[in-house]
């Protein structure tokens, strides 16, 4: 167990419909992070926040946006959602979010869109 | 361009064999490095990481890695394999100007007993 906790573990939802996914980093974790595990695609980082502020975005699709708020908590909404975008979605924490720190991965959300 | 290799997709191994999985890198300037391992419906975990100093790098669960500059490369090691070792395992690296992680394609290990 990483300590990051993330819910729901498995959604099931319509093309074009929208979704959150909320994600508990660990205590004392100021940085998380958000990555799309997909069979096309691989394991692609998606954007950083750290104590609410994003400080980094990857390949990010605009129908996507996160936030982390001031209890830490993220959440990370997909919105007008395709088949394509059915993957594994997954958190990550770390303490201060600088390079080469340790990720912790949370179990991950199964996303399945119809 | 730049990339993180893995040319195995899927190994095979008998339990107690050693095991090598593959990881090559292409970046400019050395990126640290990781090995991450996926067990089925888990989430990744850590197994090593690699900044610098000695090239040699002990992880948890017995595991090791090598780095070889000359070889941009940076394998991961185990000398006896055990059946709970079936996972995927990505190799990661974070590149000199950023602090996000740039993952493998992966390799799936099967184990038999």
């Amino acid at each position: 167990d990483s300590g990051v906790t993330q819910t729901p573990k498995h959604l099931i939802t319509a093309t074009g419909q929208r979704v959150t996914l909320r994600c508990s980093p660990r205590s004392g974790d100021l940085s998380v992070y958000w990555y799309q595990q997909s069979l096309d695609q691989g394991l692609q980082f998606l954007i950083q926040y750290y104590n609410g502020e994003e400080r980094a975005k990857g390949n990010i699709l605009e129908r996507f946006s996160a936030q982390q708020f001031p209890d830490l908590h993220s959440e990370l909404n997909l919105s007008s959602l395709e088949l394509g975008d059915s993957a594994l979605y997954f958190c990550a924490s770390s303490v201060r979010g600088e390079r080469g720190e340790t990720q912790y991965f949370g179990p991950g959300t199964r996303l399945l869109v119809l | 361009a730049q990339s993180v290799t893995q040319p195995d997709i899927h190994i095979t191994v008998s339990e107690g064999a050693s095991l090598e999985l593959r990881c090559n890198y292409s970046y400019g300037a050395t990126p640290y490095l990781f090995w991450y391992v996926q067990s089925p419906g888990q989430g990744l975990q850590l197994l090593l990481k690699y900044f610098s100093g000695d090239t040699l790098v002990q992880g948890i669960k017995g595991f090791e890695a090598e780095f070889k500059r000359s070889q941009s490369s940076f394998n991961l090691r185990k000398p006896s394999v055990h059946w709970s070792d079936a996972a995927e395992y990505f190799c990661a690296v974070v590149p000199y100007n950023t602090d996000k992680l740039i993952f493998g394609t992966g390799t799936r290990l099967q184990v038999f007993p």
